[in-house]
């Protein structure tokens, strides 16, 4: 089966700039979930999608990252405007569903550097 | 979700087998212990999960002890392609957030 797909790989941008990132699940996958993963450290949790609806954006710093996941499949995670903090890399994962301890399978990640 | 309690890094010959501690000594009854590793530039990979039995797959296995409040990860025969991040987490059942710690970085050496 295929993967969790994200691109871009690699972003850079300068601070004040804007920037999105895009993420396919896995096909049926109805869990979604945006992380961000800063070096050194373990990824953490943005946002969680259910199908198209928002479980948890509790960690999501609102007044500048929004996340859409139009038709419950793809999804796009948005920084506007970026500051020199937000440089790390940006991970999608999907799973089966929520809970029922179904694992979740993560994309190798968008790396983004503000300059 | 309880924390847990890695070592930061540990060394391992290729071919012999790695065996990654971890304590979650807060552990609630309905919580599963996962392990998932992050190999350089790219995303965690699911490894393993387990509530109380020890598990095995195909690419570990997870003993847990009887009164749960410490696990080990075992790669039977570590390869050099093992060399990773690995991640011990706790996640209630029902609950799908994984918090990851710092993990322990493994080394396997020719």
């Amino acid at each position: 089966e295929a993967g969790v797909a994200q691109s871009p790989r690699y972003k850079i941008i300068e601070k004040r700039q804007s920037v999105a990132f895009w993420c396919n699940p896995i096909s049926g996958h109805a869990t979604l979930y945006w992380y961000q993963q800063i070096l050194g450290q373990g990824p953490k949790l943005l946002i969680q999608f259910q199908n198209n609806g928002v479980v948890d954006d509790s960690q999501l710093p609102k007044d500048r990252f929004s996340a859409e996941r139009l038709k419950g499949v793809d999804s796009t995670l948005k920084i506007q405007p970026a500051k020199l903090e937000d440089s790390a890399v940006y991970l999608c994962a999907s799973s089966l569903e929520t809970g029922f301890n179904q694992p979740q399978h993560f994309g190798d990640g968008t790396r983004l550097s503000i300059l | 979700d309880a924390k847990t309690t890695q070592p930061p890094s540990m060394d391992c010959a290729e071919g012999r087998a790695a065996n990654l501690p971890c304590n979650h000594s807060t552990i609630s009854g309905n919580e599963y212990v996962y392990w998932y590793r992050q190999i350089h530039s790219q995303g965690p990979q699911y490894i393993i999960h387990g509530l109380k039995n020890n598990e095995t797959n195909e690419m570990a296995s997870l003993i847990i002890t009887e009164d749960r409040k410490s696990s080990t990860l075992i790669l039977p025969h570590a390869t050099l392609r093992d060399t990773a991040v690995y991640y011990c987490i706790v996640r209630a059942s029902g609950y799908s957030t994984l918090t990851f710690g710092k993990g322990t970085m493994l080394l396997v050496s020719p």
